[in-house]
């Protein structure tokens, strides 16, 4: 198992600023994940974080509005830029262990966009 | 593409069964998995279905038909606790860890 912490776990934010959010893991993980959730909706992948190389994007998710870093393999942070009341939404940061199909979840961020 | 589809909403009460169902189109199949999402809370992780048939831990099961594209969780015995968002997610093809969600089914438990 993993256990994971985000921070902040939530913030208010102007429009066309950035919120940086950071997610952190007791141990060492190869494959970490970056997820949107809306309210009441389901789970959107942004982005697969790589150690070492630039990330993977889905679709409709670009890196110059979501710029992820992961500097190592306990550690990630992924950047809401020039943000809009659209961005409202839950953050979640998950990772996977030995069990490629059973992830493990942050507690989320929750942003609002005002 | 890729979906899962589940149905929105579930309602049930105490003691009784309750079973969500979901079918899927992926690129290829590598397993069905299920997590439980309490308001407010994280998604935790319920089971998993790589092959044809039922897993039971505890008083969840969860039933896996490939050739119908189809699989389902049963909670049995409910409680009120266990009312909750239940998502099914599986991979979007054979690219190691990433998850494809449904839409979610919120269960509600009634006394």
């Amino acid at each position: 198992s993993a256990v994971i912490s985000q921070k902040p776990s939530r913030d208010i934010c102007q429009r066309g600023t950035s919120l940086t959010i950071q997610c952190q893991v007791d141990s060492q993980v190869t494959m970490m994940f970056w997820y949107r959730q809306q309210p009441g909706q389901s789970l959107t992948l942004i982005a697969t974080a790589n150690q070492g190389s630039e990330a993977t994007y889905e679709s409709g998710f670009v890196i110059d509005k979501f710029p992820i870093s992961r500097p190592n393999l306990t550690f990630s942070t992924l950047t809401v830029s020039n943000m809009s009341p659209e961005d409202s939404s839950i953050y979640l940061c998950s990772v996977t262990t030995a069990a490629h199909y059973e992830q493990y979840f942050g507690p989320g961020t929750r942003l609002t966009v005002t | 593409g890729q979906s899962l589809e589940q149905p929105s909403e579930v309602t049930a009460v105490e003691g009784a069964i309750v079973q969500i169902n979901c079918t899927y189109q992926t690129s290829g199949f590598y397993g069905l998995s299920w997590y439980q999402q309490h308001d407010g809370g994280a998604p935790t992780f319920l089971s998993y279905n790589a092959l044809d048939g039922l897993e039971e831990t505890g008083r969840f099961s969860s039933f896996l038909s490939r050739s119908d594209s189809y699989g389902y969780l049963l909670l049995q015995e409910l409680q009120m606790k266990d009312s909750a968002s239940y998502f099914c997610a599986a991979p979007p093809g054979n690219q190691g860890g990433k998850l494809i969600f449904g839409q979610g089914t919120e269960l509600s438990v009634k006394p």
